[in-house]
């Protein structure tokens, strides 16, 4: 099915290990999008990328990187995990009209102890 | 900067009107949109508003823009324990732009 998918749905790491949350998109996207989802804060947007070869800081990029692989995937790593990073990490894309808004992925529950 | 205010929770009962509520800062914001997020899943774009329009109806859910007030209500029709979700508000000043999300809207519809 067309869409976005995220990869893994759930991960459990120690204080200090890293990982990368995967995300591609095959709907011809051009902009990519990683939010974070904690109770009460609702969605905050940690990495943007424009288009293929850009990448941009949104508001909460502290302790993470990404990269913009080709223009189907956009990678989150966490370098060095801490248990602040605990959340729910979304993906998103979108054509960058502004009409249909964006396409969210499932989501990955990642748990920091 | 921009900012999204919504209330945190509606409970309503099942066949009853709901409507969740929206407020935002950015008077140039040209796009807003309303998102539904059910338990343990992403979030689904349920309807959208260009800045130009004051109200847009799709089937049971009806949008309505006071620019002046910079508000935003989201209105469900007939509300059925399915819409039971969070419902988020999101604004953005152009279709490049990236968005900015409300804290989400708990609705509980009861049987």
């Amino acid at each position: 099915n067309a869409g976005v998918t995220q990869t893994p749905k759930f991960q459990v790491l120690k204080t200090g290990q890293s990982m990368t949350l995967q995300c591609a998109q095959d709907m011809n996207h051009n902009s990519m999008y990683w939010y974070r989802q904690d109770p009460g804060m609702g969605l905050r947007l940690i990495y943007y990328s424009a288009s293929e070869g850009t990448t941009d800081k949104g508001e909460v990029p502290n302790g993470y990187n990404v990269s913009r692989l080709n223009k189907r995937e956009f990678s989150l790593r966490l370098e060095s995990a801490a248990p602040s990073q605990t959340s729910v990490y979304f993906c998103a894309s979108t054509t960058g009209t502004g009409r249909y808004g964006y396409t969210f992925g499932s989501g990955t529950r990642l748990t920091v102890v | 900067g921009e900012d999204v205010e919504q209330s945190l929770f509606l409970s309503v009962r099942e066949g009853d009107s709901s409507v969740i509520n929206c407020t935002y800062t950015d008077s140039s914001s040209t796009y807003l949109y309303w998102y539904k997020q059910e338990p343990g899943a992403g979030l689904q774009l349920l309807t959208y508003i260009f800045s130009n329009m004051d109200m847009k109806q799709d089937q049971r859910l009806t949008v309505l823009l006071n620019k002046k007030d910079k508000h935003l209500s989201l209105r469900i029709a007939d509300t059925q324990t399915g819409d039971s979700a969070i419902y988020f508000c999101a604004e953005s000043l152009s279709g490049y732009s990236t968005l900015t999300f409300g804290k989400g809207t708990m609705l509980l519809v009861s049987p």
